[in-house]
Formats: C-alpha cells, structure tokens, sequence
C-alpha cells in the first residue's frame, strides 16, 4: 500500500555533503503522505540496522540519533510525497546503505514499509 | 536508550528444524517489539509486530512471543526461504527506536 523509493546516494569523500531522497506512493484511498512519519534507518556493510532520524507527519517534529546529530538535516516536501536527508562534514563511518522505512497507518508503529535502499560511501 | 541484545549470533540448523531466537531489552518494552527477515542485498521486511502478531503474508510457522524485556521468535519448521538475518526492533521509545544486532540462520 506504501512504496518508498531512494536515490542520491554515491561515493563522496571525507568531509563531503549528499542528499538523499525518499520518494513515496500511497496505494490506498485510506491515507495520503501527510498522514505517515517516516524514518531514515541506515546498515553498515556487514553490520546491523541503525535508526539515523525521524520526522513526524507534519514535519514539525524530528528527531536525530546521537552519531549524526548536527550533520544530517531531515526535512519533507508534503506536496510532493517526498522527504530527503542532508548529509554534511560525512565520515567513513557514514558508509552504509540508507532505508527509509514507515508505519502502517492505523495500525502499529513498526516499519511496515521499507524502501530498497541507497548506497553512501565515504572514502578517500 | 534501550540496548536489545539478540542470541545467539548463528544459529546452524537444517531444513525442517525449529529455530528459536532469542531478544533481551534492557528495560521493559511492553509489547512494542517487532521482527524482521533480512536477505543478502534485501531490504529488511516486517515479520511480526507488537511482539506476536505476524505481518500480512507471513506463514504460521513463524511464530512471536514475549513481553516486557524477554521476547522470542521461533520458526517451527525450517524451510529453505528462511535461512537469513533476523532483527527485532523496539519501537516502544523514541527517539530512538532501536535494533538488536541480528541472528542469522545458516544451514547446517
């Protein structure tokens, strides 16, 4: 019922910026994009998920987890169901392949809908 | 921040076994926990939520239990599609919702 789709990702170096995106489609009558927070989750290769940032349906609320807090700006664009993630001063750590995943509105708050992701490397 | 440990890392196990995975929170998450299944070059894809109830499509087999910080995830009959990395997820604070490290099955 939800699709999200990403792009912008690439190889950048140490101390550079990229912006990634999240497209998203809603296949229900029932809910349109104002109505769904969504969430940036990143993996590192070989490693496990990582929760990066949340915005609330309004945008009115974001949250940041602590490792890039002060380097990533989430904002989204109601009028074109779409979000993005500013990455700014990125690290190697950085490297990871970025999800943005939602809810199942109306129901329960786990990631229900995931993007396939998109692939950041930071290197030299 | 709630810290959720998962165990064991591997699970060795062959086609028609039971598997049970393990997720420990470091303070009571009630209810809130999810699983998912995670293939190679997949994104992750929602198996159970609010710790027991399975996501549209997901077979019986699979099956989600626990509460407060002790949750289990078992699959009572392996079948060749579920080889691969599970992860629970708490959701019941944020920011930040977190994950445990993952359990992956491989076979034996």
């Amino acid at each position: 019922q939800v699709q999200l789709v990403e792009s912008g990702g690439g190889l950048v170096k140490p101390g550079g910026s990229l912006r990634l995106s999240c497209e998203v489609s809603i296949f229900t009558s029932k809910s349109d994009f104002n109505d769904y927070y969504i969430n940036w989750v990143r993996q590192a290769p070989g490693k496990g998920l990582e929760w990066v940032a949340y915005i609330s349906a309004s945008g009115n609320t974001i949250y940041y987890a602590d490792s890039v807090k002060g380097r990533f700006t989430i904002s989204r664009d109601n009028t074109r169901n779409s979000l993005s993630l500013q990455m700014k001063t990125l690290r190697a750590e950085d490297t990871a392949v970025y999800y943005c995943a939602t809810y199942d509105y109306g129901g329960h708050d786990a990631f229900e809908y995931w993007g396939q992701g998109t692939m950041v490397t930071v290197s030299s | 921040e709630i810290v959720m440990t998962q165990s064991p890392a591997t699970l060795s196990l062959s086609p028609g076994e039971r598997a049970t995975l393990s997720c420990r929170a470091s303070q009571s998450v009630n209810r809130n926990l999810a699983w998912y299944q995670q293939k190679p070059g997949q994104a992750p894809r929602l198996l159970m939520h609010t710790s027991s109830t399975r996501a549209t499509g997901v077979p019986p087999r699979f099956i989600g239990s626990g509460s407060g910080t002790e949750f289990t995830l078992t699959i009572t009959s392996l079948q060749s599609e579920d080889f691969a990395t599970y992860y629970c997820h708490q959701y019941k604070d944020r920011p930040p919702v977190t994950f445990g490290g993952g359990t992956k099955v491989e076979i034996k």
